[in-house]
C-alpha cells in the first residue's frame, strides 16, 4: 500500500530564510504526489502536483517542489518564507498502479516563520 | 466558483449518540471523498463516491459509519452510536473524474467532539 513519511514534526524558519518541507513516499507504481496547506480551522489548499515531466514542479504562493525518483522524494520549497506561511502543510501520494486509486496522506508538518 | 460545502463546522455529542454531516462538492465534481483527520494525524480515507456508487469504503468501520450520495451530488456521513475515539476533522472532498493526478478539493471540514 502507498504511504507517505513527513519526518520531522515542526519546521522553524527566520522570515526571508528559504524554507524547506521534507517528504518520503513509498509506492508500488509510478507515484502521483500532491502538497496540500492547512491553515487553522480551514480545510486543506491544493498547492501543487506532480505527474511526470520536469522533476521541479512550480505552484501557488511562490512554493516549489522537487521529485527525486531515485531517493523517493518530494521535498516543497520556498525560496523565501514570509510569516502568513506558517500553516501544517501535508504530502499526499497516489500509487500509479492499476486497481489502487487511495490518495495516502502524511501526518504534516507544522511550518512556524518567526518575524 | 463555490468551493465545497460543510456542515455544521462543529458539533459536540455525547457517546453513544448519532451525528450526521452535510456535503455538497463543486458542481460537475462527479468523485466525492470522506476523510477523517484525527488532531496530529493526517487525512484518513473513510469512503470514496463515483458519482452514486461507492469506489472504496474498505477504511469505513462499517458497524457503526455508514454514508450515501444519492442522486450522485449531496453526500451526508452518519456515526451511530458515536465513540469517544470518533472525536476528529470531518473533511469532505471532491475532484472531477480523471487520471491519478487529478487533485482533490477540500471543504472546511466538521469538528465533532464526543464527549
Amino acid at each position: 500500500a502507498q504511504s507517505v513519511a513527513q519526518p520531522e514534526d515542526q519546521v522553524n524558519v527566520a522570515e526571508g530564510n528559504p524554507l524547506t518541507v521534507k517528504c518520503t513516499y513509498s509506492v508500488s507504481g509510478n507515484p502521483y504526489l500532491f502538497w496540500y496547506v492547512q491553515y487553522p480551522n480551514r480545510g486543506l489548499q491544493f498547492l501543487l502536483k506532480y505527474i511526470t515531466g520536469d522533476n521541479l514542479v512550480k505552484g501557488s504562493y511562490g512554493f516549489e517542489a522537487e521529485f527525486n525518483k531515485s531517493q523517493t522524494s518530494f521535498h516543497l520549497k520556498k525560496p523565501s518564507a514570509l510569516v502568513s506561511d506558517s500553516a501544517l502543510y501535508f504530502c499526499a501520494v497516489r500509487d500509479g498502479h492499476y486497481g489502487n486509486n487511495r490518495l495516502a496522506f502524511g501526518k504534516g508538518n507544522q511550518v512556524v516563520v518567526i518575524p | 466558483e463555490a468551493g465545497v460545502a460543510q456542515s455544521p463546522r462543529y458539533k459536540i455529542i455525547e457517546k453513544r449518540q448519532s451525528v450526521a454531516f452535510w456535503c455538497n462538492p463543486i458542481s460537475g465534481h462527479a468523485t466525492l471523498y470522506w476523510y477523517q483527520q484525527i488532531l496530529g494525524q493526517g487525512p484518513k480515507l473513510l469512503i470514496q463516491f463515483q458519482n452514486n456508487g461507492v469506489v472504496d469504503d474498505s477504511q469505513l468501520p462499517k458497524d457503526r459509519f455508514s454514508a450515501e450520495r444519492l442522486k450522485g451530488v449531496d453526500s451526508t456521513l452518519k456515526i451511530q452510536p458515536a465513540k469517544l475515539e470518533d472525536s476528529a476533522v470531518y473533511l469532505c472532498a471532491s475532484s472531477l473524474v480523471g487520471p491519478r493526478g487529478t487533485e482533490a478539493f477540500f471543504g472546511q471540514g466538521t469538528r465533532l467532539t464526543v464527549v
